[in-house]
């Protein structure tokens, strides 16, 4: 089945800078790569997602990009604000019929 | 609230218990999918639904787990002769026709 692998854990930033977080994949056939936010005590909420025909993708402060060769994606959050600290999920699947395989999470902390 | 929902949001339950769950989706979504999430981790597939048909189960689903989604609407996750290990918090996520699993607030198991 698929492993999806997930680092940093932990990422601690002031406010301003930028956060990166990586992502790898086992399963070649794996087309559709979510990204999720979860608040503590809340649900996880869908920031961004990308499809494998596509290598990057940007929305406001938040991209996503995609080396399917290398089997490899990454979150990047640009001026990171407070309200920016969260767990980050990213996920990986076959396809919508599919499940997800999630990463393990990145505890993302943000300094004022 | 026309997201995900489900109850209780919390369960306290004593070892050799049975639990059961309840999920209703985001109206007309006819796929719903059961996560498992322990603490740090991301969460792991337990079934998948398409309508009222059953289409995957996780190794991760022994048989003391059933899930049922009678009417192919709301669905429920029964969990027999409760373990400490089944302590976790259990995840709904319902989708139409697009890639998007939209998650429920989750419930919270505690297996005393």
């Amino acid at each position: 089945g698929e492993n999806v692998e997930q680092h940093p854990s932990t990422l601690s930033v002031q406010e301003g800078d930028s956060a990166v977080i990586k992502c790898t994949y086992s399963d070649s056939a794996s087309n559709y790569f979510p990204w999720y936010k979860q608040e503590l005590g809340k649900r996880p909420q869908l920031i961004i997602d990308i499809r494998s025909n596509v290598g990057e993708k940007k929305d406001q402060r938040i991209a996503v990009t995609l080396n399917k060769t290398a089997k490899h994606f990454s979150l990047h959050i640009t001026e990171t604000q407070p309200e920016d600290s969260a767990v980050y999920f990213c996920a990986a699947s076959r396809g919508r019929d599919y499940k997800l395989s999630f990463g393990a999470g990145t505890t993302v902390t943000v300094r004022a | 609230d026309t997201g995900v929902s489900q109850d209780p949001r919390h369960k306290i339950t004593k070892r050799g218990q049975n639990v059961t769950f309840r999920c209703d989706p985001i109206s007309e979504h006819n796929r719903l999918y059961w996560y498992r999430q322990t603490l740090g981790q991301g969460p792991e597939f337990l079934t998948y639904f398409q309508n009222e048909a059953q289409l995957e189960k996780s190794r991760l689903l022994s048989d003391r787990f059933s899930a049922e989604r009678p009417k192919g609407s709301f669905s429920t996750l029964e969990i027999q002769r409760t373990e400490q290990g089944d302590s976790a918090m259990y995840l709904c996520a319902t989708r139409l026709d697009g890639d998007t699993q939209y998650f429920g607030p989750g419930t919270r198991l505690t297996v005393l």
